[in-house]
């Protein structure tokens, strides 16, 4: 299966700062997924993102599949953007890297 | 509205005795999947599903087994829990299997 590499893998940061967090994998995919799952435990679909880059809102997502990398930028971080955010190449199915625990202090 | 649901949401059981998650969509999706999520394991896929009466092992299979008679349940089945099945289970579904998934809210179980 495919591997994936996400970094850091923890982060802290004081609210209203931007972070970048970065997703590697090891071999062409289909389709890239990020998640965030919310401190209940809950995944949320956040970009569904092959290539190129995608926007909602504070968050932005960009895709390089030539590279094999894709990032994830979350700008003006708030409390609630507290959680484990997790990127999940596609190929026949998902693979999930370790998640990148992100902590966003008041 | 479009969701994926699981029931039970929160289950602690004994060992050996025979338990069923059961999992549901309303999107008419043809794939579904189970995983579980451990500490330190991130999330590994257990069984999934290209359409009715096709199932297919994933990654961690063993000890799990899953059937698909319709087309939006998914039920897992443990026939036999044992502790090393403590974990928390996610069911998924999409249109196929390179499409984006979605997941349900998660299980959360014990096997003492």
């Amino acid at each position: 299966g495919i591997q994936v590499e996400q970094s850091p893998p923890d982060l802290i940061l004081q609210e209203g700062a931007n972070s970048t967090l970065r997703c590697n994998f090891s071999d062409s995919v289909n389709n890239l997924q990020w998640f965030h799952q919310n401190p209940w435990g809950q995944l949320i679909n956040l970009f569904y993102i092959p290539s190129g880059t995608k926007q909602n809102g504070r968050l932005s997502a960009t895709t390089v599949a030539t590279e094999r990398y894709s990032l994830l930028y979350i700008s003006s971080s708030q409390t609630t953007d507290s959680g484990v955010y997790f990127c999940a190449p596609h190929d026949y199915k998902l693979s999930f890297g370790a998640g990148t625990t992100v902590t966003v202090r008041a | 509205e479009a969701q994926v649901t699981q029931n039970p949401r929160y289950l602690i059981t004994v060992t050996g005795k025979k338990l069923t998650v059961t999992c549901s969509q309303n999107m008419n999706h043809e794939y579904m999947s189970w995983y579980r999520q451990d500490p330190g394991l991130g999330l590994r896929q257990i069984y999934y599903s290209m359409n009715v009466e096709v199932t297919d092992k994933g990654d961690v299979p063993e000890g799990y087994k899953v059937s698909r008679k319709e087309k939006r349940n998914f039920p897992l089945i443990l026939e036999s829990p044992s502790p090393n099945q403590t974990s928390l289970y996610f069911c998924a579904s999409s249109l196929s299997s390179f499409d984006e998934q979605y997941f349900g809210p998660g299980t959360r179980l014990t096997v003492t």
